[in-house]
């Protein structure tokens, strides 16, 4: 069965330090999307990606970055981690064709990692 | 920019009992709507989605209806069980074929039998 997988599920770093996070689809979406979830918050877009080698800044992408080097994979990258990073991270795909301005399409969440930044 | 806000959490209902969950959002264009639930430990999954005004979406007995006038996707069902405890999040996805998702804060539901 087609699914999204991340890693690590759980990751303890420290501040200064380059983690890099993993994110991997069967689906063969063209979309690929890192959200983050902070309590009182719900989640917010970090970066987005609608095809091979396009990536684009979501509202809190200070401080990350992600590059799509082929379909499958969208690994975020946090170049000198912060405290203020401490948090769950969860990846997310979908099939839509923006060219063809579809709504309403489904993302499909991987079950997320949680980051701790000491 | 585009916003939507929950109803403050968390909710405690026993079983069997109606469910409401309010949801507002502010957006330019016509945004679709969606409902989010996460189960403990997993990650979020689709229960149900509106693409137009007056759209009702529907999934495992939770309903949700489109209304532009009140700009409003508030969540219900009838009689929740046991197994309805998560947390639900409301979202629009931008109009223009963004696929962005604008995330409410969520809400936190228990039930107790």
């Amino acid at each position: 069965d087609a699914e999204i997988t991340q890693s690590p599920r759980h990751k303890i770093t420290e501040t200064g330090r380059q983690v890099t996070l993993a994110c991997h689809q069967t689906w063969n979406h063209n979309n690929m999307f890192w959200y983050r979830q902070d309590l009182g918050h719900g989640l917010r877009l970090i970066h987005y990606s609608y095809g091979v080698q396009d990536t684009n800044k979501g509202e809190v992408s200070d401080g990350y970055s992600v590059s799509r080097s082929n379909t499958e994979d969208l690994p975020l990258t946090l170049e000198s981690a912060a405290s203020s990073q401490t948090s769950v991270y969860f990846c997310a795909s979908s099939e839509s064709n923006i060219r063809e301005w579809q709504l309403g399409d489904e993302q499909f969440f991987g079950p997320g990692t949680r980051l701790t930044v000491l | 920019g585009n916003s939507v806000t929950q109803m403050e959490g968390p909710v405690t209902l026993s079983e069997e009992a109606f469910l409401t969950i309010n949801c507002t959002y502010t957006a330019t264009g016509y945004p679709s709507l969606f409902w989010y639930v996460q189960y403990p430990g997993e990650g979020l999954q689709l229960l149900l989605k509106a693409t137009k005004a007056d759209d009702k979406g529907s999934n495992k007995g939770f309903e949700a209806t489109y209304r532009k006038e009140t700009t409003s996707f508030h969540l219900e069902k009838g009689s929740v069980q046991v197994s309805d405890s998560a947390v639900y999040f409301c979202a629009l996805s931008e109009w223009g074929g963004a696929q962005k998702l604008v995330f409410g804060q969520g809400t936190r539901l228990t039930i107790n039998p």
